[in-house]
């Protein structure tokens, strides 16, 4: 089955950049949530790299093919929490999310 | 105010069933596509099933197909999940989740979560 591998932590200086990757062989259109603890997860990222309403313009994304990458620019101490990947797989019409990624502001 | 609010969780023994509900409110809850997500204490997200607005198409996780069965009331604006046959390994804050029209097939709105806890 689909398998969205991540890397289990990024630590980041404030104000500097985090890239936390998503990785599987054509990986299709990915989106990215973001999630604090004790909260529900919020959609910062959708279709690779488009920011819905309200999202920080500091966070971005990119898709290579093989593997997508979640951009935080300038980060803030806000900024920590856990982030996941997330696919549709039209071959099993399965929702897949990545292993996720704990961003910690040193 | 966009919401949603699951409710029904608790300790349940091993084997046992429990019914979730999600109410929804200030959107038109029978024209969107919804979700249920899980997260085991401490480990990540994990996609349950899905339900379209007319209830036309159900899909499942193979880890839950057979055992769990999802639903929706449009008058009620309530999604629900059946859980049958329950496991330990089903413990878990379970999350209702819109899919969205605007980001494609994103989820864009959650629940709080309510906690369904397995054990004897």
């Amino acid at each position: 089955s689909y398998v969205l591998t991540q890397p289990p932590s990024v630590s980041v200086a404030p104000g500097k950049t985090a890239r936390i990757t998503c990785g599987e062989d054509n990986i299709g259109s990915v989106h990215w949530y973001q999630q604090k603890p004790g909260q529900a997860p919020v959609l910062v990222i959708y279709y690779d790299s488009d920011r819905p309403s309200g999202i920080s313009e500091r966070f971005s994304g990119s898709n290579s093919g093989n593997t997508a990458t979640l951009i935080i620019s300038r980060v803030e101490a806000g900024d920590e929490a856990d982030y996941y990947c997330q696919v549709w797989d039209s071959s099993s019409d399965q929702y897949v999310f990545g292993t996720g990624t704990k961003v910690t502001v040193l | 105010e966009v919401q949603l609010v699951e409710s029904g969780g608790g300790l349940v023994q091993p084997g046992g069933s429990l019914r979730l509900s999600c109410a929804a409110s200030g959107f038109d809850f029978s024209d969107y596509s919804m979700n249920w997500v899980r997260q085991p204490p401490g480990k990540g997200l994990q996609w349950v099933s899905y339900i379209s607005s007319a209830s036309s198409t159900i899909y499942y996780a193979g880890s839950v197909k057979g055992r769990f069965t999802i639903s929706r009331d449009n008058a009620k604006n309530s999604l629900f999940l059946q859980m049958n046959s329950l496991r330990a390994e089903d413990t878990a804050v379970y999350y209702c989740a819109r899919r969205t029209h605007d980001y494609g097939d994103a989820f864009d709105i959650w629940g709080q979560g309510t906690l369904v806890s397995v054990s004897s």
